[in-house]
């Protein structure tokens, strides 16, 4: 079974610029996280997604957006880019709280690392 | 506000001894998770801890779950080398979304 996938691995933009960061879950996933791993500032959740909606958003201003497409794949946009966004972004996917699983257990992708110049 | 607090942050070992990483958090949770983090690579799951005096074991590593101390464990026996990484312990709270609010990790070095 793929496990969770984005793309792309590496991308560099300027300060002022935006950048567009794409995720595919786990099949079956509904649910889609969004993370920030910036040096210094540890993990911090961003986002999450479940069937298309906007479910809940940690600390983040709003230049930090994102959406999740009837596959359940998700995007994350970020505009205005400023240096501090330098980060490794991590998508993670769970199936939905209350699924029959039962663990709610999110499971992480490789991660795009972002370097704002 | 959940806060959650690992200790120590930097740990260098020698091979074959053990070790204890302390995992604190500062309200009810409804779950608990231990995952490693190799350099520069993603998170990969290690345990996931669902009740009170819950206690799982893979190889070396042995975690643990107290929700009354609001305390989770991570005991590595005889470490080796490859178990060098960073590990984090999260919780999660279904009120809040199942996010997940992180601990700062704690950087373990085994050494030969």
């Amino acid at each position: 079974e793929a496990g969770v996938t984005q793309s792309p691995t590496h991308l560099i933009k300027t300060r002022g610029q935006q950048a567009t960061l794409r995720c595919s879950p786990i099949s079956g996933h509904t649910s889609v996280y969004w993370y920030q791993q910036a040096l210094g500032l540890g993990l911090q959740f961003l986002l999450w997604y479940d069937e298309g909606e906007e479910r809940n958003r940690g600390n983040f201003p709003p230049r930090f957006s994102g959406r999740q497409f009837p596959n359940y794949s998700s995007e994350l946009n970020v505009n205005a880019l400023e240096l501090e966004d330098s980060a490794l972004y991590l998508c993670a996917s769970s199936w939905v709280a209350g699924h029959p699983s039962g663990t709610y257990e999110q499971y992480f992708g490789p991660g795009t690392r972002l370097t704002v110049t | 506000e959940l806060k959650v607090e690992q200790n120590p942050l930097f740990l260098s070992m020698q091979e074959g001894k053990n070790y204890t990483i302390y995992c604190n958090y500062s309200t009810t949770s409804d779950r608990l998770y231990w995952y490693r983090q190799d350099p520069g690579k993603s998170l990969e799951s290690l345990f996931v801890l669902l009740s009170n005096g819950a206690v799982k074991q893979e190889g070396r590593l042995m975690a643990s779950l107290d929700t009354k101390a609001r305390l989770s464990t991570l005991h590595i026996t005889a470490a080796v080398h490859d178990l060098s990484a960073t590990y984090f312990c999260a919780v999660d709270r279904e009120t809040s979304g199942s996010r997940l609010t992180f601990g700062e990790g704690t950087q373990l070095t085994v050494n030969p």
